[in-house]
This record gives C-alpha cells, structure tokens and sequence, in this order.
C-alpha cells in the first residue's frame, strides 16, 4: 500500500472526447509526476509537478496537460483522444528534495480505452 | 531514452537467490539507480535504490559496481510472488528538482517450483 491513490480505475473514451484523471498523492509528498504505460512496453515520462506548476516534461504533445492543487492532489487531462492513447496512466509521487534520492511510489494506475 | 539494459527474461527456483543484472554504463554522477517490479500490470511496486553504494532492505540487497556502470538486484529467497517483471531505471534531472524514471523494458522474473 503506497498511499497514492488514482481514479478512475477504468474507463473508456471515444476517439476526439477529453478525459481527466485523478491522482491523491502520498501524504507529505508534494511532487507527483504521470506516465504512460502502453500494452507490453514500460512507463513513459509525461510531466512533473511540484508547487502546483510544471517542472519538466517529456515527449509528448499539449494536449496531454495537468493541474496541481494546493493539497499536492493533481490532475492528467488529454484532448481530442486518439486510439494510441489507450494505455494504463500512472501516478508517482515524492517528496522535494534538491538532487534527492528519495522514494517515488506509484498509484495502481487508470486504464484508459479510446474506441 | 532508456539508459540501462536488462536480459529480457530469467528463472530462478524458488527459495533461491535471483540475481538480476543491469547495465546503465552511461550514467551521470548525480543519477540514481532505482528498482520496481510490476505484476499483472498493476501499478510499479518499489523495491530499492542507490546511488553508489550497495543497499539492503527488507525486500532485496542493490549491488552497484565501483565504477557504477552496472548493477545486481538480489532477491535473497525467491517465492513465486517474486513473478514479476523487474525494471532497472535511472533517475534523470532535469534540474535540481525535476527528475524522470527512465524505464526500459524490463526483466520478466519467472520461479518455479
């Protein structure tokens, strides 16, 4: 048990719709990045948020953008959804730290289908 | 942008040690080395981590060589719970406090009776 909790566990879009996805962080952690998992493939590194800004980024386009609100929860919202966005999005959480070896947990991940 | 390499599969007998090996031989200084394992696709379990000195916990021990090009995860008595695929990522920063996993594919840890 990790302490970081995401929801929905499933859901499913259709191709074009926009979807939001929730992440509670681990409590004292204010940092929380998303990835992207693909069927068969490890994590891919969406954002990082912390003081509820952006704070790095990976390869993918605007459309996929979040939110950090003040109790460190966020969001993970996607725009006009294509089928290659059917994958299992994963919540990390951490505390700050400059340079910092500290811990990342993982929520258990929202499965997100585009039809 | 994965940075470490890892076999594609191992076995281990349970009760046995299983020793997974990693290579992440380019590196930087400040980059730390982290071990999760996901079942069934359920969401990354943390295992350990270091920078480059060896560690133990209750779940495993991290061997990290001298030069930190490469490592060894030790699950000193494997169980066939220990069925998993075992990734071996380096945290990348991108400043001093934004950072990524950088995950590759994995090992898939298969024990049998």
């Amino acid at each position: 048990e990790t302490g970081v909790t995401q929801s929905p566990t499933h859901l499913i879009k259709t191709r074009g719709q926009q979807v939001t996805l929730r992440c509670s962080s681990q409590s004292g952690h204010n940092t929380v990045s998303w990835y992207q998992q693909a069927l068969g493939q490890g994590p891919q590194f969406i954002f990082q948020y912390y003081r509820e800004e952006e704070n790095g980024r990976g390869n993918f386009p605007p459309r996929f953008s979040g939110l950090q609100f003040p109790n460190y929860s966020s969001e993970l919202n996607v725009n006009a959804l294509e089928l290659d966005d059917s994958a299992l999005y994963l919540c990390a959480s951490s505390s700050w730290g400059y340079y910092s070896g500290n811990t990342i947990y993982f929520g258990e991940g929202s499965w997100l289908t585009v039809v | 942008d994965a940075k470490t390499t890892q076999p594609p599969s191992m076995d281990c007998a349970e009760g046995r040690a299983a020793n997974l090996p990693c290579n992440h031989s380019t590196i930087s200084g400040n980059e730390y080395v982290y071990w999760y394992r996901q079942i069934h696709s359920q969401g990354p379990q943390y295992i350990i981590h270091g920078l480059k000195n060896n560690e133990t916990n209750e779940m495993a021990s991290l061997i990290i060589t001298e030069d930190r090009k490469s490592s060894t995860l030790i699950l000193p008595h494997a169980t066939l719970r220990d069925t998993a695929v075992y990734y071996c990522i380096v945290r990348v920063f991108f400043t001093g406090t934004a950072s990524k996993l950088t995950f590759g594919t994995g090992t898939r840890l298969q024990v049998t009776l």
